[in-house]
């Protein structure tokens, strides 16, 4: 069981806009803690998609965007496409536990 | 080009031992915090340990503590994990990492991982 909750699933047709959320608590993401995404492709190392809640590396198109209330964060992937079909996880800090935290990770699937 | 890239997976008994290789290239790395994190199927992703440049300060997982040791050798640009009395649950990809930033540590952090290794198997089975 992850200390940051992710839907196991989501799904959208191309062209449509889906959010992925990710749920701590007052010792992680409610404790002002950063939210941090990565998108992970079959047999593939994740990949950051999202660091610092809402910023974007070099190089991850605009469609993909991060933001972070109370004790949860989310990600929204706008004009889906077939290859944005990917395992996603979001990763925090936990200041009870000292330790870096991942969700357990949602699989999206582009219908 | 800059990248991590992992060695010395494979098949090991319960009880055995392994060391793991991670080979960077293209950038500083004695500038830089490394990670080891790991992921099962059943677990997900976990974060192992971590170490600094200068091996300072080290970050070892409550599950892996007194079995694994973390190390580097910044003349050779290598990470490495060294497993000891190795458990079935043990059995993961483990994968080295680098934060963004120079001299951050990777957690509590505002930049997360943005360079990763190809992963390496670990299985522990007798």
């Amino acid at each position: 069981q992850s200390v940051l909750t992710q839907p196991p699933s989501v799904s959208g047709a191309p062209g449509q806009r889906v959010t992925i959320s990710c749920t701590g608590s007052s010792s992680n993401i409610g404790a002002g803690l950063d939210v941090h995404w990565y998108l992970q492709l079959p047999g593939t190392a994740p990949k950051l998609l999202i660091y610092g809640n809402s910023n974007r590396p070099s190089g991850v198109p605009d469609r993909f965007s991060g933001s972070k209330s109370g004790t949860s964060a989310s990600l929204a992937i706008t004009g889906l496409q077939a290859e944005d079909e990917a395992d996603y996880y979001c990763q925090s800090y936990d200041t009870r536990l000292s330790v870096g935290v991942f969700g357990g990770g949602t699989k999206l699937t582009v219908l | 080009q800059v990248q991590l890239v992992e060695s010395g997976g494979g098949l090991v008994k319960p009880g055995g031992s392994l060391r793991l290789s991670c080979a960077a290239s293209e950038f500083t790395f004695s500038d830089y915090y490394m990670s080891w994190i790991r992921q099962t199927p059943g677990k997900g992703l976990e974060w192992v340990a971590y170490l600094s440049g200068s091996a300072t300060t080290i970050y070892y997982a409550d599950s892996v503590k007194g079995r694994f040791t973390i190390s580097r050798d910044n003349a050779k640009n290598s990470l490495y994990l060294q497993m000891n009395s190795l458990r079935a649950e043990d059995t993961a990809v483990y994968y080295c990492a680098r934060g963004q930033k120079p001299f951050l540590r990777p957690v509590p952090s505002s930049y997360g991982l943005n360079l990763w290794g190809q992963g390496t198997k670990v299985t522990v089975s007798s």
